[in-house]
């Protein structure tokens, strides 16, 4: 299975602080992407990245993947109470369909 | 920017019954999908749809649940005979083709309550 896994599966921490998500999956994949999901909400795309690309940002997101290692990370920079969520990785092999991972409830308290 | 939309939000029905679940994805995308999440669990693959065929599916779609593309902006889940455990709530998705067909969007979901 291509499945990502996310860790840890719950995080806290306070408002202003970084948070770090990680993702690994197990075979090779074309892209990863984050989403967030807000309780009882959709799921919100976040950031792609592809199998050939090593980091991208967007605002106070920072995803890097290491495909070597088959693990992709999301960093929240200065986080706010609104960050609060679950959030999701989902990779997709060629061919194949998007897989998601059990997910991170990340609680930013204020 | 552009967004799929599912109806209704939430939808409660006696065990037993039909349930259509509506979806109209961004316009000019090829590639639509359902997903379903139970409380508190994964998000998991139903099915995808392209060109008027199912392209993939997974063990979870049996015969209870078939997809239609009725016209050129709905798209459709019928879950037949509902069960306890359909209770869910499910996600249409869709993207596009190109360089952008990459990001697959999600709509707001359907929560189904199955009593």
């Amino acid at each position: 299975s291509q499945q990502g896994e996310e860790d840890p599966q719950a995080l806290s921490i306070q408002e202003g602080e970084n948070a770090t998500m990680n993702c690994s999956y197990k075979t090779s994949i074309n892209n990863l992407q984050w989403y967030r999901q807000n309780s009882g909400r959709g799921l919100v795309h976040l950031i792609l990245i592809r199998s050939n690309e090593r980091e991208k940002h967007s605002g106070r997101l920072r995803v890097t993947l290491d495909t070597s290692k088959k693990s992709s990370s999301l960093l929240i920079t200065a986080s706010r109470a609104a960050d609060t969520a679950s959030y999701f990785c989902a990779t997709e092999a060629y061919g194949q369909n998007f897989v998601f991972g059990p997910g991170t409830r990340l609680s930013v308290l204020p | 920017e552009p967004e799929v939309t599912q109806t209704p939000s939430h939808q409660v029905t006696q065990m037993g019954q039909e349930v259509i679940l509506r979806c109209v994805p961004i316009s000019n995308h090829l590639y639509f999908y359902w997903y379903r999440q139970i409380l508190g669990q994964k998000v998991e693959f139903l099915v995808s749809f392209y060109n008027n065929e199912i392209s993939e599916k997974s063990e979870i779609f049996d015969d209870q649940f078939s997809v239609e593309r009725p016209d050129g902006s709905n798209f459709t889940l019928k879950i037949r005979s509902t069960k306890l455990e359909d209770s869910a709530m499910y996600f249409c998705a869709s993207r596009g083709t190109g360089v952008s067909g990459n990001t697959i969007y999600f709509g707001e979901g359907s929560w189904l309550t199955v009593v």
